[in-house]
């Protein structure tokens, strides 16, 4: 089993949409979750990043970590065209440098 | 400039070349790392670097060697590479070793003929 699971999509959605980007994983050590968005031909740029169980939300993006089921999910509101790229999931445990991705789902979001 | 900077965006070598590629990081931050992007996989974490001392090399090829000058500066030098290391590199950043979260360059796409 893989440390962390993401399906690579592509996912394409229309503008004004709910988008739901989700990642499992096998690890119960994780505890810091981030979401990354990459645009083509950019490096990850970090969206959320969360500890806790719970929810944390930043304007349009909602952030849920359930460790219980070892599932994080990523939530668009009133998805935009800009908001087309790939996303990756990525944690960690304690102070551990070592960050496992997934690979990244492709998401377009048609105007 | 902010963030982290690399250079070139892109490269293109043959097999018996020699180059390096340059990351520069202008956040204060006393850890910097090289991943290597390939389609459809993970990120993998190449090299670690915790104020100028390398603290990971995760299996990596003797082909890439890594050298940290200073905190604010990584490079990542490649001799007789092959085919399959045609890949996006990336460097990132954080504030110390073992912090989250890690701030990344726009990469190097590296093609090897």
């Amino acid at each position: 089993q893989k440390e962390v699971e993401q399906d690579p999509g592509p996912l394409s959605v229309p503008e004004g949409a709910i988008v739901s980007l989700n990642c499992t994983y096998s690890n119960s050590a994780f505890q810091y979750f981030m979401w990354y968005r990459q645009y083509s031909r950019k490096g990850p740029e970090l969206l959320m990043y969360t500890y806790s169980s719970g929810n944390k939300e930043d304007g349009r993006f909602t952030a849920q970590v359930d460790k219980s089921s070892k599932y994080i999910s990523l939530f668009i509101r009133d998805s935009q065209p800009s908001d087309s790229a790939t996303y990756l999931c990525a944690m960690t445990g304690g102070s551990n440098y070592k960050l496992t991705f997934g690979k990244g789902t492709l998401l377009t979001v048609n105007p | 400039e902010t963030g982290v900077t690399q250079t070139p965006r892109h490269l293109v070598m043959g097999m018996t070349n020699k180059k390096s590629l340059k990351c520069e990081q202008h956040l204060g931050h006393n850890a910097m790392y090289w991943y290597k992007q390939s389609a459809k996989k993970p990120l993998e974490l190449m090299f670690v670097y915790s104020l100028e001392e390398r603290v990971e090399n995760n299996s990596v090829p003797s082909r890439f060697s890594p050298e940290c000058p200073n905190s604010s500066h990584l490079f990542l030098h490649l001799h007789t590479l092959q085919p399959e290391d045609s890949a996006l590199y990336l460097c990132a950043s954080s504030q110390e070793i073992g912090t989250q979260p890690q701030h990344f360059g726009d990469g190097t796409r590296l093609s090897i003929l």
